[in-house]
């Protein structure tokens, strides 16, 4: 029973313009929700995050946004650059309040091709 | 700021054979997490760390596997009597107390083959 879902394994998106990931989670006890980007041969590197009393969050380029009602989050690459091709990931965890568990549950992974 | 360190990167072994990796978090991060990945997976979390006690295990961690932590500082993940499912990347992250948002940093991971 997957718990955090990536339902698109690839997206191809033009320099530039904007890419947007999507993820969506099944256990309403996550509180917190983050997003990892992945190169081959490297570990996960955290790019941002959002807990469950946000709706949205912003860090430069990227921007997540956090759906409760419809257990969806998703995020915004504007614009999008060539270097940002990788494997992201979407995480969760029931952490933030203090109440549950700090595990992460990971979705499969989206791979971002940016082309030039 | 020294990033979540893993030895070895890699790591060749014979089916049945016992291996110990290392994991070395971020300097003043009380919190030391171990995951699996496997390919076209996503990290699986096997078990948790808060300084040297170890709070949580997941059903995946068998009695194969033992991991700890003894001073609070490093850790180590041993298993014995490797099989082949156990090949996979073992990662290691590291996390603050400090705030309730404080994300978990990940290590470049080990790389074990089993043969």
């Amino acid at each position: 029973d997957q718990q955090v879902k990536q339902n698109s394994p690839s997206l191809s998106v033009q320099e530039g313009r904007i890419s947007i990931l999507n993820c969506d989670y099944t256990n309403s006890m996550f509180d917190y929700f983050l997003w990892y980007k992945k190169y081959p041969a490297e570990g996960p590197t955290f790019l941002i995050s959002i807990s469950s009393i946000k709706d949205k969050n912003e860090d430069g380029r990227f921007t997540v946004f956090l759906n409760k009602s419809a257990k969806h989050l998703s995020l915004h690459i504007v614009p999008s650059q060539p270097g940002d091709s990788a494997v992201y990931f979407c995480a969760a965890s029931a952490g933030y309040s203090g109440a549950g568990s700090y595990q992460l549950t990971f979705g499969k992974g989206t791979k971002l091709s940016v082309i030039p | 700021d020294t990033g979540v360190s893993q030895n070895p990167r890699h790591k060749i072994t014979k089916r049945g054979q016992n291996v110990t990796f290392r994991c070395d978090p971020i300097s003043e991060h009380n919190r030391l997490y171990w995951y699996r990945q496997t390919l076209g997976q996503g990290p699986e979390f096997l078990t948790y760390f808060q300084n040297e006690a170890q709070l949580e295990k997941s059903r995946l961690l068998s009695d194969r596997f033992s991991a700890e932590r003894p001073k609070g500082s490093f850790s180590t993940l041993e298993i014995q009597r490797t099989e082949q499912g156990d090949s996979a990347m073992y990662l290691c992250a590291s996390s603050s107390g400090r705030a309730r948002d404080q994300p978990q940093h990940f290590g470049d991971g080990t790389r074990l083959s089993i043969l």
